[in-house]
């Protein structure tokens, strides 16, 4: 499987604080994305890094991407109370279309 | 907002019911998702379509039926579920491009909540 894995599983910090979560899957990809839940509702989109690329930046946050390791983080700087949420790895394998999450990090931010 | 919509939020339903779960998206889309997610877990995979046609099935038991009618449409028609298939259930969609093997930015409806009995 190309399952992502990450951890931690939860993470609680305070407002302000910088929150890393990472990532590690299986098999080679065309990309990785993370995507954020908030409580038993639909997932959003928040980026998407290609194989070929190492670091993508968008707005605070700030996600790298290590092929050879397999591996990915997400860091959100200068954490909100608006942060709080489930986030997900994503990759997506070779033949596409086939994009399998990761089992999430739960983050709390405590204001 | 989403501009994926999905249909009914909440359904409770018999094990011996017949029903649907309803999915329109109108951003031209041409690849659409049914995804599982129980509590605390993350969405697995269950149908893909591409250009109208059943591209993925990732094993799922025949009590659930996907249908695509058109490029804005996916359905799930549920019949003799079981209490272990209660879950939110989500549909998304991406630009699913012709051609190539990625799979870009899914864009997700808030989900249907299924309660079977």
């Amino acid at each position: 499987s190309q399952q992502g894995e990450e951890d931690p599983q939860a993470l609680s910090i305070q407002e302000g604080e910088n929150a890393t979560m990472n990532c590690s899957y299986k098999t080679s990809i065309n990309n990785l994305q993370w995507y954020r839940q908030n409580s038993g509702r639909g997932l959003v989109h928040l980026i998407l890094i290609r194989s070929n690329e190492r670091e993508k930046h968008s707005g605070r946050l700030r996600v790298t991407l290590d092929t050879s390791k397999k591996s990915s983080s997400l860091l959100i700087t200068a954490s909100r109370a608006a942060d709080t949420a489930s986030y997900f790895c994503a990759t997506d394998g070779l033949y596409g279309n086939k994009l399998v999450f990761g089992a999430g990090t739960i983050l709390r931010v405590k204001s | 907002d989403t501009e994926v919509t999905q249909t009914p939020k909440h359904l409770v339903m018999g094990m011996t019911n017949k029903k649907s779960l309803k999915c329109e998206q109108h951003m031209g889309h041409r690849a659409m998702y049914w995804y599982k997610q129980k509590a605390k877990k993350p969405p697995e995979l269950m149908f893909v379509y591409s250009y109208e046609k059943l591209s993925i099935n990732e094993s799922v038991p025949s009590r659930f039926s996907p249908e695509c009618p058109n490029s804005s449409l996916l359905n799930l028609h549920l019949h003799a579920l079981q209490p272990e298939d209660s879950a939110l259930y989500l549909c998304a969609s991406s630009r699913g491009k012709y051609g190539t093997a990625n799979t870009g930015e899914l864009f997700f409806g808030e989900g249907s909540r299924l309660t079977v009995l």
